[in-house]
């Protein structure tokens, strides 16, 4: 039962151009939702969080939105760079656990 | 300031042998978690200590047990390797026993069971 879900295994961009990455969950008492950024033979990278109380939260380049009725986060990259190019994971926790559950991750490449 | 480290960085067991994967917490960090990342999927939680005590687990078997010492280093120990363990596992540290404070991730131990 995969609780975070991201459905898009791979994108591809042109560098300049707008990368968005999405995520879907099922669990709607998740309440902290984040990104993180893992590049080959390094471990992920923290790279923006939302709280349930927020629908998006703005960090440099990389916005976040939340849908709390679609359930559905999304990570826009504007704009993208090639050394954006990583796989990106989205995470979902519920207050109360010690856990983030994992989506299984989109690989996006940046075109220069 | 050194990030989380791991050892080792690659390892290659036997089914049925035992393993012993290390990982040095973030200065300052005293809450450290264990995720198993199989191939094409993302990191799974297998479980988390705060000081020194387990305080969390996730749907792995009991062969999969771990410690976490005074100076915050951990350990992670599986017994009875089976194929499917085979993965990357990964460490992460935090200041806090909260999530939303974030996890600093190791670069991971990749484990080949054959």
């Amino acid at each position: 039962d995969q609780q975070v879900k991201q459905n898009s295994p791979s994108l591809s961009v042109q560098e300049g151009r707008i990368s968005i990455l999405n995520c879907d969950y099922t669990n709607s008492m998740f309440d902290y939702f984040l990104w993180y950024k893992k590049y080959p033979a390094e471990g992920p990278t923290f790279l923006i969080s939302i709280s349930s109380i927020k629908d998006k939260n703005e960090d440099g380049r990389f916005t976040v939105f939340l849908n709390k009725s679609a359930k559905h986060l999304s990570l826009h990259i504007v704009p993208s760079q090639p050394g954006d190019s990583a796989v990106y994971f989205c995470a979902a926790s519920l207050e109360g656990t010690y856990k983030y559950i994992f989506g299984t991750g989109t690989r996006l490449k940046v075109l220069a | 300031e050194t990030g989380v480290t791991q050892s080792p960085t690659h390892l290659i067991k036997t089914r049925g042998q035992q393993v012993t994967l290390r990982c040095s917490s973030q200065s300052g960090h005293n809450t450290v978690s264990w995720y198993q990342q199989a191939l094409g999927q993302g990191p799974q939680f297998i479980f988390q200590y705060y000081r020194e005590e387990e305080n969390g687990r996730g749907n792995f078997p009991p062969r999969f047990s771990g410690l976490q010492f005074p100076n915050y280093s951990s350990e992670l120990n599986v017994n009875a390797l089976e194929l499917d363990d085979s993965a990357l596992y990964l460490c992460a540290s935090s200041a806090s026993i909260g999530l939303n404070y974030g996890y600093t991730f190791g670069s991971g131990t990749r484990l080949t069971v054959v």
